[in-house]
């Protein structure tokens, strides 16, 4: 149980083009969900919190017209990296809470070309 | 000082041998402690999860949890090749919502 999904896994794009990541929860439902970035060897880091019905919260430093984060029902948030620079290019990760804790998806490699 | 700290490694052990992990907080309020582990290229894998003080053993994995030190480990025992990865430490308050503040992991490197 616990499964959360990601696509596409691996994404290349264009400087300037937009690019939208979905993020599923596929055998729960998850009122909140959290969008994550790491670049190579080095941890999570936390840019947004996705409620479900509401705006998301972003975290300091985190450009929201940037990064437009929907999070439209229970199993699925978006997240859409707006008018991409090669500094966007990253690994994209999304968690989705169950109870007390975080379910990982298996991430979005992106590269901007 | 980091809210959560953690040896980034990488720690080489031999097959079979006995692995622990370990992270310091420095944050009274965590409650939720959590033990991710990420293979290359591949979003985090839930391993353990307590809640408060104390032991909890999942197979070959023990997670302790030491709140009065502000130190959780992780044990593995009879290491496998296939354990090789990054360990992330993860944790939390009771907040609503349960932003998890992570270590910056460590990496475990098991040889043959």
């Amino acid at each position: 149980g616990a499964v959360v999904s990601q696509h596409p896994s691996r994404v290349i794009c264009k400087s300037g083009t937009s690019v939208k990541i979905e993020c599923r929860s596929l055998d729960f439902q998850a009122t909140t969900m959290f969008w994550y970035r790491q670049f190579p060897k080095q941890s999570l880091m936390l840019m947004a919190t996705s409620n479900e019905g509401s705006k998301a919260t972003y975290e300091q430093g985190v450009e929201k017209d940037k990064f437009l984060i929907n999070h439209a029902s229970l199993t699925l948030s978006t997240l859409t990296v707006t008018s991409a620079h090669p500094e966007d290019s990253s690994f994209y990760i999304c968690s989705a809470r169950l109870l007390e804790t975080q379910y990982f998806g298996p991430g979005t490699r992106l590269l901007v070309l | 000082q980091k809210e959560v700290e953690q040896d980034p490694g990488p720690l080489s052990v031999p097959e079979g041998a006995i692995v622990s992990l370990n992270c310091t907080y420095s944050n009274s309020a965590f409650q939720y402690f959590m033990w991710y582990r990420q293979y290359s290229r591949k979003g985090p894998e839930l391993l353990m999860y307590t809640y408060s003080s104390g032991n909890k053993e999942d197979g070959r994995f023990t997670a302790q949890v030491d709140k009065s030190s502000k130190y959780i480990s992780l044990f593995i025992r009879d290491s496998q090749p296939s354990d090789s990865a990054t360990y992330l430490c993860a944790m939390s308050a009771r907040t609503g919502f349960q932003k998890l503040v992570f270590g910056t992991g460590t990496r475990l490197l098991v040889s043959p």
